[in-house]
């Protein structure tokens, strides 16, 4: 059964950083491509960064320079560095592994952890 | 970017009606090389994560329901729910992903109960 676990989340000042990580069971993390997407409160979806199988690594406007996306192989974990965090970056941080067959597509979602950023 | 669009805001149908959601991207998501819309819908029901129901605009994913069905192509697209359910109260979501991997999300469409 795949599943996906988020943690790191919590209440960080302007400026700050924070890492998120997300412990995959069921199945190969460096085999799928894996995003992080996240959802402010009340709001919608925002996709955030995206590491593919081969190692590329991509991100949304709104992050880049900021966010850095990696994982371990060894521990079948995902990482989300977030640095110079703003209030708009306030939000539920899911961990998710893409399709198989269908680049782009999100097929399984972790529970998410929320990030507050506030002085 | 291509942005993405939703109407309705909300809406609230009988038990057993039928339930539409329209969808409109800012360009084409209809790929000409294979006639793939590069189109997915996703359901969100309150403090859960979303659940993916449809790709490539109309196919099912493994597991959902036949009431969930989609349409469309080029730019705009349809979810349709047959019969509302009880359990399909949520907000739903289309997505493209014809700019993978720059993908983005409408903004949503809430269902409720009428």
């Amino acid at each position: 059964e795949v599943q996906l676990v988020e943690s790191g989340g919590g209440l960080v000042q302007p400026g700050g950083s924070l890492r998120l990580s997300c412990a995959a069971s069921g199945f190969t993390v460096s085999s799928n491509y894996m995003s992080w997407v996240r959802q402010a409160p009340g709001k919608g979806l925002e996709w955030v960064s995206v590491i593919y199988s081969g190692g590329s690594t991509y991100y949304a406007d709104s992050v880049k320079g900021r966010f850095t996306i990696s994982r371990d192989n060894s521990k079948n974990t995902l990482y989300l560095q977030m640095n110079s965090l703003r209030a708009e970056d306030t939000a539920v941080y899911y961990c998710a592994r893409g399709a198989t067959m269908v680049r782009g597509v999100i097929s399984y979602w972790g529970q998410g952890t929320l990030v507050t950023v506030s002085s | 970017d291509i942005v993405m669009t939703q109407s309705p805001d909300s809406l609230a149908v009988s038990l057993g009606e039928r339930a539409t959601i329209n969808c409109k991207s800012s360009q084409s998501v209809l790929y000409s090389s294979n006639n793939k819309n590069y189109l997915a819908w996703y359901q969100q029901k309150p403090g859960q994560p979303p659940k993916l129901l449809i790709y490539w605009a109309s196919t099912r994913e493994s597991g959902v329901p036949d009431r969930f069905s989609g349409s469309g192509s080029g730019t705009d697209f349809t979810l349709t729910i047959s019969s509302l359910q009880a359990e399909d109260v949520a907000v739903y979501y289309c997505q493209q992903y014809y700019s993978t991997p720059q993908v983005t999300f409408g903004p949503g469409t809430k269902v409720d109960i009428k």
